[in-house]
């Protein structure tokens, strides 16, 4: 069974504080990972996708990505309480025959005005 | 770009009765589309691959005679659900990628907005 772990939190931070998400997946063949922000009852928007070793950053947003330690993060900076949501982690893997894209179950983050 | 479409957004229906949900690719033609499913405070589960001019394929566990797709064009899939019960209200999520942009292996799945069903 190929799984993608991350902490439920929910994690807490003040507003303008660095917000630091993380994941752990079980593939070792996975070569594609996505942070995806979901707020409640709504469906996920993409935030970042990262591929290579390393750390990408896209504005406020940094995902970094150790393949050898099975590890993708994502850091928040100037945490806005606009960014209070549950951030899913997605990799994807081989099964049956093709790819396919596993969801953690997700962080919830609250930003604190 | 890459927006996808889904409808309805809500829908209630009595036990037994069939729903269904479309999904639409508005600005790309998008060959395969995956049919994701949300219990509350649970993570999203795949249901099943839906493929342009073929079978879908379903996950372990999905029962394909209760939950047909059809994938009729390059644009629309279809998932309807089959003589609904309380224990499938539920929140389904479409997804799809555009051909041509490396296919779902390494490419961003965009999601439609999601169908809450609620089957009293």
């Amino acid at each position: 069974q190929k799984e993608v772990e991350q902490n439920s939190g929910p994690l807490s931070v003040p507003e303008g504080a660095i917000a630091s998400l993380n994941c752990t997946y079980s593939d070792r063949g996975s070569q594609s990972f996505f942070w995806y922000r979901q707020y409640s009852g709504k469906s996920p928007e993409l935030i970042m996708f990262i591929y290579s070793n390393g750390d990408k950053e896209d504005g406020r947003f940094t995902a970094q990505l150790n393949k050898a330690s099975q590890y993708v993060s994502l850091l928040i900076r100037d945490s806005q309480p606009s960014d209070s949501a549950t951030y899913l982690c997605a990799v994807n893997s081989w099964m049956d025959s093709s790819y396919k894209l596993i969801f953690g179950s997700g962080t919830r983050l609250l930003v604190r005005p | 770009g890459a927006v996808v479409s889904q409808h309805p957004s809500r829908v209630i229906c009595k036990s037994g009765t069939s729903v269904k949900i479309e999904c639409r690719s508005l600005d790309f033609q998008a060959t395969t589309m995956f049919w994701y499913r949300q219990f509350p405070k649970q993570s999203l589960m795949l249901m099943a691959t839906s493929n342009e001019g073929s079978k879908a394929t379903y996950e372990q566990g999905v029962e394909k005679d209760k939950f047909l797709i059809n994938h009729a064009s390059l644009t629309l899939s279809t998932l309807t659900v089959t003589s609904a019960h309380p224990e499938d209200s539920s929140f389904y999520i479409c997804s799809a990628t555009p051909d041509g942009a490396g296919g779902s292996y390494n490419s961003p799945l965009h999601f439609g907005n999601g169908t809450r069903l609620t089957v009293t």
